[in-house]
């Protein structure tokens, strides 16, 4: 069954600003890791975090994990126009299937 | 961009046809999954692999079915078309090795009328 939630559902915001989407779980887990998803595309891997870190940049990118709440943020800085896409969390708990999100839908407005 | 293929990319077809979506991956990964998702909207794993002769389903029940005779390659098949199962299907593949994450192919896009 699912266990990531993504909140918001979708975030429109103007090129320049920041984005911040959060994700929460239910279960323990070695890792979060966020995609991303271009319209009618495939998702791409951009970050993964293990259950002992607390933060990670790369590039714009920072991503966040509080295993005591069970939740991750995902921010984006500095948005452009091309950030436009889906963005998904999904938690892996060990030797079964990744399991993901419902996903942010972000629009970035030029 | 990863390698992992997906054949055919858009699919419109008549209710009742049997169907069979490729998806290959050229990287030696053992572990490959399906996907179904609405667009924009949760995935929603369909069946997985851990590897030769290895098939599971995943959460969403569904009327296809999958085959691993070989690590390169996930045929997923729908032995009759419904336009219910009008959706995106998504292939992924993980491998051991430094990269601790999923490789997504493309989607093939169906559309059953």
């Amino acid at each position: 069954s699912q266990q990531g939630e993504e909140d918001p559902q979708a975030l429109s915001i103007q090129e320049g600003e920041n984005a911040t989407m959060n994700c929460s779980y239910k279960t323990s887990i070695n890792n979060l890791q966020w995609y991303r998803q271009n319209s009618g595309r495939g998702l791409v891997h951009l970050i993964l975090i293990r259950s002992n870190e607390r933060e990670k940049h790369s590039g714009r990118l920072r991503v966040t994990l509080d295993t005591s709440k069970k939740s991750s943020s995902l921010l984006i800085t500095a948005s452009r126009a091309a950030d436009t896409a889906s963005y998904f969390c999904a938690t892996d708990a060990g030797n079964t299937p990744l399991v993901f999100g419902k996903g942010t839908r972000l629009s970035v407005i030029a | 961009e990863a390698d992992i293929y997906q054949t055919p990319r858009y699919l419109v077809i008549g209710t009742g046809k049997k169907i069979t979506l490729e998806c290959s991956q050229t990287m030696g990964h053992d572990k490959m999954y399906w996907y179904q998702q609405d667009p924009g909207m949760e995935l929603h794993l369909i069946h997985y692999s851990y590897g030769v002769n290895s098939t599971e389903k995943g959460d969403l029940s569904s009327e296809s079915t999958v085959s691993r005779i070989r690590t390169e390659h996930f045929p997923l098949t729908l032995e009759s078309a419904r336009p219910s199962h009008t959706s995106q299907y998504l292939c992924a593949s993980w491998g051991q090795g430094a990269r601790e994450t999923q490789y997504f192919g493309p989607g093939t896009r169906l559309l059953v009328l």
